[in-house]
């Protein structure tokens, strides 16, 4: 069945450093993906996104890098700060979900940095 | 901003009760959606709503019903709590056609 999974369930990185956060999905059609990170006791919350014709997009310190020939998803954080550590989540919306923005998650890695 | 308010931050039920969770947003989105979060299984959804009165069942929506009398308003229904209905239940909210959803801040639910 479809599943969107992440790599790592946890990533510890030293203030400063830069980190990536890596996603492999299954479903080969889907049309657009999402970043979301959660801190401890909130909702996911929205970081970045990017459809299935590109391969790039660049926000505020962060990256998010789509390779559909390998089905890979990244997220990557510059100068990774204290308030970064959290649980990020990948997502994904197959193209026959339509307008309704029915989300695929995957699992979760969580983001411990180090001071 | 937008905001989306859920009923209770904790919960705690009893076996067999009837719970009622609610969830309220202020930003007139179409689309709105109900997820339990368990360790290990990432998000799952149970149902979504994409129109006032409409209702689809997402892939969990066992032991579970929903209610959406008003655009704004998305209750999820367990008719009678079982103790495995004990996780954080997360709604989020979604305009058309941006495919972003919002999160409320989650009600964690334990069941006795």
């Amino acid at each position: 069945g479809e599943s969107v999974g992440l790599h790592l369930p946890t990533l510890s990185v030293q203030e400063g450093d830069n980190s990536i956060i890596n996603c492999a999905y299954s479903n080969s059609a889907s049309d657009y993906f999402i970043w979301y990170k959660q801190e401890s006791g909130k909702g996911p919350q929205f970081i970045i996104d990017i459809r299935s014709n590109m391969d790039k997009r660049q926000g505020q310190r962060v990256t998010v890098l789509l390779n559909k020939t390998v089905k890979h998803l990244s997220l990557q954080i510059a100068a990774t700060q204290p308030g970064d550590s959290a649980v990020y989540f990948c997502a994904e919306i197959p193209i026959r979900s339509g307008n309704t923005g029915k989300l695929i998650f995957g699992q979760g890695t969580t983001l411990q940095v180090k001071p | 901003d937008v905001k989306v308010t859920q009923s209770s931050r904790y919960l705690v039920k009893r076996t067999g009760e009837k719970v009622f969770l609610e969830c309220v947003q202020d930003m007139d989105h179409e689309n709105m959606f109900w997820y339990r979060q368990d360790p290990g299984l990432g998000l799952r959804l149970i149902y979504f709503s994409y129109d006032v009165k409409m209702k689809e069942k997402g892939d969990i929506p066992e032991g579970y019903s929903v209610s959406r009398e008003k655009k704004e308003r998305f209750s999820l229904i367990l008719e009678s709590a079982s103790t495995n209905q004990t996780s954080m239940y997360l709604c989020a909210t979604g305009g058309t056609p941006s495919y972003e959803q919002y999160f409320g801040p989650g009600t964690r639910l334990t069941v006795t």
